[in-house]
């Protein structure tokens, strides 16, 4: 079956703008996670949906970051005025539930440069 | 902060089994442990995880010493398609709805 998908693939914005990120979950995940991953380094979590809510947003680095899941399926990632220490990969993952034993999968992410 | 510490890296042969140990001496008794991998430029890949007893599925098997402090992903027969960073996580529970908290994992390379 399909898997998580995400869009843009790729993405390079200048110092300042907007950028959003879509992650489209597979079918029936109510859970929702969106992870940052660096250069070298494993991806770090930054937000988690349980159906349309954000349940936990703890790993957000500061208020320029903000997600939504609106109907409970798509979400997107959203960074306003966007720095070059923003530069990374956006992973999204999705699972059936929020239960320990509820795998996570992930999507292939969304590489995103800022200049 | 990640509960496990895995070697930084570790080669294998092809067609030999890859042994990769993790250690987690602070697991508490109502934590799994979980295994993913991260081909280069991919999302990563769920591999395996397990509470107490050992776990066979067909990507791997994973063994987790009767204490808990300790396990081992192996990968039966490895191919050069196994060439990945493996992470081992321990798995909090009712910490944002389970999160994944990655270590650094460990580099394996397959060599011919």
């Amino acid at each position: 079956g399909a898997g998580v998908s995400q869009t843009p693939s790729n993405k390079v914005t200048e110092k300042g703008k907007y950028v959003e990120l879509r992650c489209d979950p597979i079918s029936g995940h109510t859970a929702l996670y969106w992870y940052r991953q660096s250069l070298g380094q494993g991806p770090e979590f930054l937000i988690y949906f349980q159906g349309t809510g954000a349940a936990d947003d703890s790993g957000l680095p500061n208020d320029r970051f903000f997600a939504v899941r609106p109907e409970g399926s798509v979400s997107t990632l959203k960074i306003q005025r966007t720095e070059r220490g923003d530069s990374a990969v956006y992973l999204c993952a999705t699972a059936r539930g929020s239960g320990r034993q509820d795998t996570q999968y992930f999507g292939p992410g969304t590489r995103l440069t800022v200049l | 902060d990640a509960k496990t510490t895995q070697p930084p890296s570790m080669d294998c042969a092809e067609g030999r089994a890859a042994n990769l140990p993790c250690n987690h001496s602070t697991i508490s008794g109502n934590e799994y442990v979980y295994w993913y991998r991260q081909i280069h430029s991919q999302g990563p890949q769920y591999i395996i995880h397990g509470l107490k007893n050992n776990e066979t599925n067909e990507m791997a098997s994973l063994i987790i010493t009767e204490d808990r402090k300790s396990s081992t992903l192996i990968l039966p027969h490895a191919t050069l398609r196994d060439t990945a960073v493996y992470y081992c996580i321990v798995r909090v529970p009712k910490a944002a709805g389970n999160k994944l908290t990655f270590g650094g994992g460990t580099r394996v390379l397959v060599k011919p």
